[in-house]
């Protein structure tokens, strides 16, 4: 079993949806939770940072974590056809995010349809 | 976040050359840089962890005389594929963790012909 699964899609859905990425992990160490968003042949941008279980919300996205389940979401309220994109989800157990790599899931395929 | 640059944004090169791959940091002091790769439809891929003044710790798999990576400084991280081959040919990203998670440089593409 991977660390971090993660279905890759493709996911397509109509503007103004509201979508649902999921990631489950085996690892109970992990306590930090992130979702990446990554265009094509662009480097990841943060949009979520998560500490343990929990919701976070920020726009018209939110994060929810539940350690118990190993299951970590992220929610797109209203899409928009910007936001296709892959959606990665990333998790690292220690403190010092910093100086330690991160484990990836594969990456959900998104298209948001006009 | 940190800001991170990556430089260049797509390379070209012929089998056999060399080519080098820059990462700075703008505006955050990083001892630690991490450099990735991601084939088409895949995920990030750790390469290496490059380590300010030392040598590089490299992941399981990934030949450290290949890939030779230098991190003299703590904004600038290099990484340089030697002897580039065909199946190098892949998208190379750098990052630079944070307080708030890592931000990424925007990648480098590297075709091998």
């Amino acid at each position: 079993q991977k660390e971090v699964e993660q279905d890759p899609g493709p996911l397509s859905v109509p503007e103004g949806a509201i979508v649902s990425l999921n990631c489950t992990y085996s690892n109970s160490a992990f306590q930090y939770f992130m979702w990446y968003r990554q265009y094509s042949r662009k480097g990841p941008e943060l949009l979520m940072y998560t500490y343990s279980s929990g919701n976070k919300e920020d726009g018209r996205f939110t994060a929810q974590v539940d350690k118990s389940s190993k299951y970590i979401s992220l929610f797109i309220r209203d899409s928009q056809p910007s936001d296709s994109a892959t959606y990665l989800c990333a998790m690292s157990s220690s403190r010092w995010v910093r100086n330690t790599p991160l484990v990836f899931g594969k990456g959900t395929r998104l298209s948001v349809i006009a | 976040g940190a800001v991170v640059s990556q430089h260049p944004s797509w390379v070209i090169c012929k089998s056999g050359t060399s080519v080098k791959i820059e990462c700075r940091s703008l505006d955050f002091q990083a001892t630690t840089m991490f450099w990735y790769r991601q084939f088409p439809k895949q995920s990030l891929m750790l390469m290496a962890t490059s380590n300010e003044g030392s040598k590089a710790t490299y992941e399981q798999g990934v030949e450290k005389d290949k890939f030779l990576i230098n991190h003299a400084s703590l904004t600038l991280s290099t990484l340089t594929v030697t002897s580039a081959h065909p199946e190098d040919s892949s998208f190379y990203i750098c990052s630079v963790g944070g307080e708030a998670g890592y931000t990424f440089g925007s990648g480098t593409r590297l075709t091998v012909v």
